[in-house]
């Protein structure tokens, strides 16, 4: 699976918009980008994914740029809750192909 | 849904018991995964399994690591000799495989100290 390299930390307003950034450079075409996010001493969620389309759900959005060298997950009003660690995912998806690997993720603090 | 059952929650135990963790994926899923979760090392996957066959083990640390699934409703991750570096934070998680988009459900963890 391709390597991403996101920020360590972030802060984000309450309320505002988070953007929180990931570059996955060497993504090839049949790799996926899946997002998911770890709050204290939960299990991790898992958010959103896509391939090359911007998609859209309840939680989040994902754009993901034309080369798809890079994609930013946005949070549109980040709440108190939204506090968690989120980690960006590239994989294969589809028959043998299941397992994650995390990398060190993006800590974002929502601040009051 | 009760989700990914994980037991126990907590688990403190001295250097060289034996450890038992247990997993109920959720009631439909085919795929079970192990991960560990430390400071230093992040999360790791340790193991998974399709169809309750072991499928990848290739992140089990050691001979003292070994993981059963005797049926679509139950796993066990089982430590034996257990030592201090063992501590840390275990996660189970279930998923449809081949699914819409294979996402992984995690349970809530079992934290083990080794003392």
């Amino acid at each position: 699976d391709a390597k991403t390299t996101q920020p360590p930390s972030m802060d984000c307003a309450e309320g505002r918009a988070a953007n929180l950034p990931c570059n996955h450079s060497t993504i090839s075409g049949n790799e996926y980008v899946y997002w998911y996010r770890q709050i204290h001493s939960q299990g991790p969620q898992y958010i959103i994914h896509g391939l090359k389309n911007n998609e859209t759900n309840e939680m989040a959005s994902l754009i993901i740029t034309e080369d798809r060298k890079s994609s930013t997950l946005i949070l549109p009003h980040a709440t108190l809750r939204d506090t968690a660690v989120y980690y960006c995912i590239v994989r294969v998806s589809g028959a043998g192909s299941y397992q994650l690997t995390f990398g060190k993720g993006t800590k974002l603090s929502v601040i009051p | 849904d009760a989700g990914v059952i994980q037991s126990p929650r907590h688990e403190v135990t001295e250097m060289g018991q034996e450890v038992t963790l247990r997993c109920k994926p959720i009631s439909g899923h085919n795929s079970l995964f192990w991960y560990r979760q430390t400071m230093m090392r992040g999360l790791e996957l340790l193991i998974y399994f399709n169809n309750n066959v072991p499928i990848d083990d290739s992140g089990m640390p050691e001979d003292r690591f070994s993981a059963k699934m005797p049926n679509a409703s139950f796993s066990t991750l089982k430590i034996q000799p257990s030592e201090p570096r063992d501590s840390a934070v275990y996660f189970c998680a279930s998923t449809v495989a081949g699914g819409h988009n294979n996402e992984q459900f995690f349970g809530p963890g079992t934290r083990l100290t080794v003392l």
